[in-house]
């Protein structure tokens, strides 16, 4: 299994331009996490999708970012426009339905990582 | 708003020595997990914990959950430098929907030198 795939690894852009990252999960994972991890701010969960569809963007910082999974095998994650506080090292994760316990979530398996810089 | 609160952000230790990072929230979990990231690398999972009062082993590794579901430890014995990470702990509070509110933890750097 190849794990979860993203890209680019890094990304460095002007502040302004527009910044798409990109992500590929496990093949029959159900679920799909955006995080963001900052050494001041640790890592934070953006957004995640269910079945494609987005259950909670609460995480979301502000009108500038969006999400889209169009399918079950590809998901974006786009600034629009950036700026240098956006940079960060943005992960993307997947994971199998949860368990029938409630409330225990299975495993997040998590991508290697965009590292963005936004000068 | 954080709520999962580690401690200590950071610990330095030398190869054989114990050490214990904590997990303390305000809010009650049904469940906790705890990942461990290498640089340059995504979180990798080590444990879950569900009951309150749970112990778990993993080799070296105890997980323990609070008997309020509130806080948790992670208790590392005889360190050796492979055990060097970032350790997150991550809790869910349960809402309507079947996933519950996930969050992380800010993280403990754990470093052992030989």
């Amino acid at each position: 299994d190849a794990g979860v795939i993203q890209s680019p690894r890094h990304e460095v852009t002007e502040m302004g331009q527009e910044v798409t990252l990109r992500c590929k999960p496990i093949s029959g994972h159900d679920y799909l996490f955006w995080y963001r991890q900052t050494m001041m701010r640790g890592l934070e969960l953006l957004i995640y999708f269910n079945n494609n569809v987005p259950i909670d963007d609460s995480g979301m910082p502000e009108d500038r970012f969006s999400a889209k999974m169009p399918n079950a095998s590809f998901s974006t994650l786009k600034i629009q426009p950036s700026e240098p506080r956006d940079s960060a090292v943005y992960f993307c994760a997947s994971s199998p339905p949860p368990p029938t316990i409630a409330g225990s979530p299975d495993t997040q398996y998590f991508g290697p990582g965009t590292r963005l810089t936004v000068l | 708003t954080q709520l999962l609160e580690q401690s200590p952000q950071f610990l330095s230790i030398q190869e054989g020595e114990n050490l214990t990072v904590y997990c303390n929230s305000s809010s009650v979990f049904s469940s906790l997990q705890w990942y461990r990231q290498e640089p340059g690398e995504g979180p990798v999972l080590l444990v879950t914990v569900v009951t309150g009062g749970e112990v778990k082993k993993l080799k070296r590794l105890t997980f323990q959950f609070g008997d309020a579901r509130k806080d948790s430890s992670l208790h590392i014995t005889a360190a050796q430098p492979g055990d060097t990470g970032l350790y997150l702990c991550a809790g869910v509070i349960m809402t309507t929907d079947s996933w519950g509110k996930f969050q992380f933890g800010a993280g403990t750097q754990v470093v052992v030198t030989p």
